[in-house]
């Protein structure tokens, strides 16, 4: 059990460049997540993936984002035309279970500063 | 909407004393609840959780918390702390939607004096 990774761990972009971020959840976990924390508040959520499909997205996630999880495994958050709005650390978390709550392990996070 | 609260933005405490965070939910049902920690530019690291059953429940680095229905409180307690506590804590309910999904407090900033 290496836990879940995330890479880059930063990422500094100027406005209206693309990024994508990647997450490698614990291996056999069947459920992804996606948060987003601003500074000086909690992480929220996003989206998430129960094996290969994506079932909820967030109001918090607009047109410009789009998170995919090909084959079930890791996964990729990508930001089209970035807004220094987008600046965050964006955090992936997996867990085992995807029929009961079940702890979620988080990852390092990936810190975005659109300049 | 369920929602968690932290009213305490900063606390400041000696080392060797005793400490609470304050947590509140709002949801009818018995929730899901968690703290998590967070080191500066780190992830999260899940100190505890309460699912059911004994409503004082245990976590890692000395850390206890106790479930309170009839106050909607998630209150985690560490006596005493170190000055390796210094950390943001979090305080989580999980959603009682198959999502499953955390919803966090805003989180409190605790600072340890020498």
């Amino acid at each position: 059990d290496t836990g879940v990774s995330q890479d880059p761990r930063h990422k500094i972009t100027k406005r209206g460049q693309n990024v994508t971020f990647r997450c490698d959840p614990i291996s056999e976990h069947n459920r992804l997540y996606w948060y987003r924390q601003t500074l000086g508040q909690g992480p929220e959520f996003l989206t998430y993936f129960q094996n290969e499909a994506q079932l909820e997205k967030s109001r918090l996630l607009s047109d410009r984002f789009s998170a995919e999880r090909p084959k079930g495994s890791f996964s990729t958050l990508e930001i089209q035309r970035t807004e220094q709005g987008d600046s965050a650390m964006y955090l992936c978390a997996s867990t085992r279970s995807g029929i009961k709550q079940d702890t979620q392990y988080f990852g390092p996070g990936t810190r975005l500063t659109v300049l | 909407a369920q929602s968690v609260t932290q009213p305490d933005i900063h606390i400041t405490v000696s080392e060797g004393a005793s400490l609470e965070l304050r947590c509140n939910y709002s949801y009818g049902a018995t929730p899901y609840l968690f703290w998590y920690v967070q080191s500066p530019g780190q992830g999260l690291q899940l100190l505890l959780k309460y699912f059911s059953g004994d409503t004082l429940v245990q976590g890692i680095k000395g850390f206890e918390a106790e479930f309170k229905r009839s106050q909607s409180s998630f209150n985690l307690r560490k006596p005493p702390v170190h000055w390796s506590d210094a950390a943001e804590y979090f305080c989580a309910v999980g959603a009682m939607d198959s999502s499953y999904k955390l919803i966090f407090g805003s989180g409190t900033r605790l600072l340890v004096r020498p």
